[in-house]
């Protein structure tokens, strides 16, 4: 059954540092997302992505946030300059219409030190 | 925006009981899906309800979008349901707005 893969599952990275986490949504679908879920709260919507730009983004996927498809397969969120408030689980989604069932990944856990 | 409301906020189970989740939300909306998030924090889809009832094996799902309200079906829980269950719902954006779950313990 197609996946949506993340990856590294967990990273340590240090504050002020930059951090890029991957994902590789399920083949055909074309719309990509990311959301985060900081420790025991509910999961958040960081931003969409459609043909190739942002199409929506919340307060929180500020300046040091930025999201590229740089190939075919993979989707990518880079965070600049990592805060220990950017600490949480991030998850990628994708899905093949709007509307449609929206599939995750596993998660990434950035822990950031 | 949007507001998403799920009850209880804990629920505590013996195995091979039964258990109703409950999410209300405030405004129309044309998606609607349930996950499970496990003790590894992985988000497990369960159910695409925006409308209807739908069953899988032990678990059923039912939303009245009219009433805005979608209901979770456990049925004779076992130790490996437990987790937080999520509702999700999609309003007229292409976002999902996650509701604040429900935190399911089932002990043996």
């Amino acid at each position: 059954e197609p996946e949506v893969t993340q990856t590294p599952s967990h990273q340590v990275t240090q504050m002020g540092q930059e951090v890029i986490l991957r994902c590789v949504p399920i083949s055909n679908h074309l719309y990509f997302y990311w959301y985060r879920q900081i420790l025991g709260q509910k999961v958040e919507f960081l931003v969409s992505f459609y043909n190739n730009e942002i199409s929506e983004k919340s307060e929180i996927f500020d300046d040091q946030f930025s999201v590229e498809r740089p190939d075919g397969s993979n989707f990518t969120l880079k965070i600049r300059s990592t805060k220990l408030e950017d600490s949480a689980m991030y998850f990628c989604a994708s899905r093949g219409q709007l509307g449609a069932e929206a599939f995750f990944g596993q998660g990434t856990r950035l822990t950031v030190v | 925006g949007i507001q998403v409301e799920q009850s209880p906020p804990d629920l505590i189970l013996q195995e091979g009981a039964n258990s109703t989740l409950r999410c209300n939300f405030s405004d129309s909306v044309n998606n609607l899906q349930w996950f499970h998030q496990n003790p590894w924090g992985q988000l497990i889809n369960l159910f695409y309800i925006p409308s209807g009832t739908k069953q899988n094996g032990r678990l059923s799902a039912t939303t009245v979008a009219t009433e805005r309200y979608s209901l979770l079906y456990i049925s004779s829980s076992q130790t490996t349901d437990s987790g937080v269950y999520f509702c999700a719902v999609g309003p007229n954006t292409d976002k999902l707005i996650f509701g604040t779950g429900t935190r399911l313990q089932v002990f043996p």
